[in-house]
């Protein structure tokens, strides 16, 4: 079974400072892991995701997260917000040992807000 | 390019009507994917697609049919719509299998009375 945690409903922060998206998993084997953005009334876009290597891993817009297996997270983060950022974020997850069946399980979201 | 669309954006149904939620892409896109987003709940998988003229169930596919007679279309359809049906449906699609990315369309947003 797979399972993710996103522990915060909402992030406040200021903009031009940093910011922290928390997300913790559960798998039985390995993981996949993935960070999608969605903008109000928009679909989910693709911001970035691990498979092996490098524990950070940068991706689009600026944001870089970082695998941590042994806490088992996938926190994602920016080192200067900008208004623009505001937006619900899902962490997302897949056990490499999924097979065929082709199933990615989503956070509840957070959102993220920036305050100019 | 498009990218991912979906019709309708809106609908409102009756307990008990039928209808059909069409997903178009125009990325040439083998894998195809169904979701369901409610509130505090994350994206749930409904059905989704391998290849033209193939389906295959998520996790909540009850009340929900599918098919893929074209390349490049997915449609969700239900026979008999209920409340608990309420949700907005997002439509993805995807080059290769999974980890690779999700293109996902802009959503329809169905309300069942």
């Amino acid at each position: 079974a797979q399972s993710v945690a996103q522990p915060e409903d909402q992030v406040n922060v200021a903009e031009g400072n940093p910011l922290t998206v928390k997300c913790t998993y559960s798998v039985s084997g390995n993981p996949y892991l993935f960070w999608y953005v969605q903008y109000p009334n928009r679909g989910l876009q693709f911001l970035l995701k691990y498979i092996t290597g490098d524990n950070l891993v940068k991706g689009s817009y600026g944001f870089e997260a970082e695998f941590n297996k042994s806490q088992t997270s996938f926190h994602l983060k920016k080192p200067s917000a900008l208004v623009s950022d505001s937006a619900l974020y899902f962490c997302a997850v897949r056990d490499r040992e999924s097979g065929g069946y082709q199933k990615v399980t989503f956070g509840t979201g957070t959102k993220l807000q920036v305050i100019p | 390019n498009a990218g991912v669309t979906q019709t309708p954006k809106f609908r409102v149904l009756k307990t008990g009507q039928s209808m059909t939620l069409l997903c178009a892409q125009d990325m040439n896109h083998e894998y195809m994917y169904w979701y369901r987003q409610d509130p505090g709940m994350g994206l749930r998988l409904i059905h989704y697609s391998v290849g033209e003229g193939t389906t295959a169930k998520g996790e909540v596919p009850d009340g929900y049919n599918v098919s893929r007679l074209k390349k490049q279309n997915f449609l969700l359809g239900l026979e008999s719509a209920a409340p608990s049906q309420t949700s907005v449906y997002f439509c993805a699609s995807s080059l290769r299998p999974l980890p690779e990315e999700q293109y996902f369309g802009p959503g329809t947003r169905l309300t069942v009375t």
